[in-house]
């Protein structure tokens, strides 16, 4: 199958905590892991990605953990700020296709 | 660098009316071309997608239709609109499968 599923729906933090987005997929043949941010009103833009040969992908405050036996990755964005309040889609893609599956969103709002 | 651009930004129109959306990209040649609609708080649906002029392929059958006449413009169309049909439409371009996408800023419209 094509799913990604992405959990939770909706997040809130506190300024200066940890946000984690975590998505799983079920299919192996899948070999590229992006994260969007999207603001309101705007297009996704990419935020970090990762390709199953690591199991970690840091780029300032935000992190990919990538846990290819279980299926799984997830974003981690330390020392949340309001700025960082946005719409965040996990993803997932193969070589040879041109449909990437996205998951369906985390409304992430940090309060300052 | 490049480019993509959508217009209108913005669209109000009645049920039944034709509609036109209009991508382009600019900086790059032979971009794959996608189109996305989002609901209101929801995720991102893919509509149609082309890896070269003249080449569509659809994902989700319904009123709307798509057209490549150039390289880097791709339009999205119907004869008559719908009420379902309103949300935010997004382009997107990339170079290759599983390749990050690059999105425009979308247009909102409202079928009214």
């Amino acid at each position: 199958q094509q799913q990604v599923k992405q959990s939770p729906q909706s997040l809130i933090v506190q300024k200066g905590g940890i946000s984690i987005i975590n998505c799983a997929y079920e299919n192996t043949a899948f070999d590229y892991f992006p994260w969007y941010q999207q603001f309101p009103g705007k297009g996704p833009a990419l935020l970090i990605a990762i390709r199953p040969d690591v199991s970690e992908k840091k780029e300032g405050r935000f992190t990919i953990s990538f846990n290819k036996s279980a299926k799984q990755f997830s974003l981690h964005i330390m020392d949340s700020q309001p700025g960082d309040s946005a719409t965040y889609f996990c993803a997932a893609s193969k070589g040879g296709s041109y449909i990437p599956t996205f998951g369906r969103g985390t409304s992430l709002i940090v309060h300052p | 660098s490049q480019t993509i651009h959508q217009w209108p930004a913005t669209l109000v129109q009645p049920v039944g009316s034709p509609l036109s959306l209009e991508c382009t990209v600019e900086g790059t040649s032979n971009p794959n071309l996608y189109w996305y609609r989002q609901a209101a708080g929801r995720g991102l649906q893919l509509l149609f997608y082309s890896v070269g002029i003249g080449q569509i392929s659809s994902e989700v059958p319904q009123n709307l239709s798509a057209s490549r006449p150039q390289d880097r413009q791709f339009i999205l169309s119907s004869k008559k609109l719908l009420l379902s049909d309103s949300g935010f439409y997004l382009c997107a371009w990339n170079t290759g499968s599983a390749d990050e996408q690059y999105f425009g800023p979308g247009t909102r419209l409202t079928v009214t």
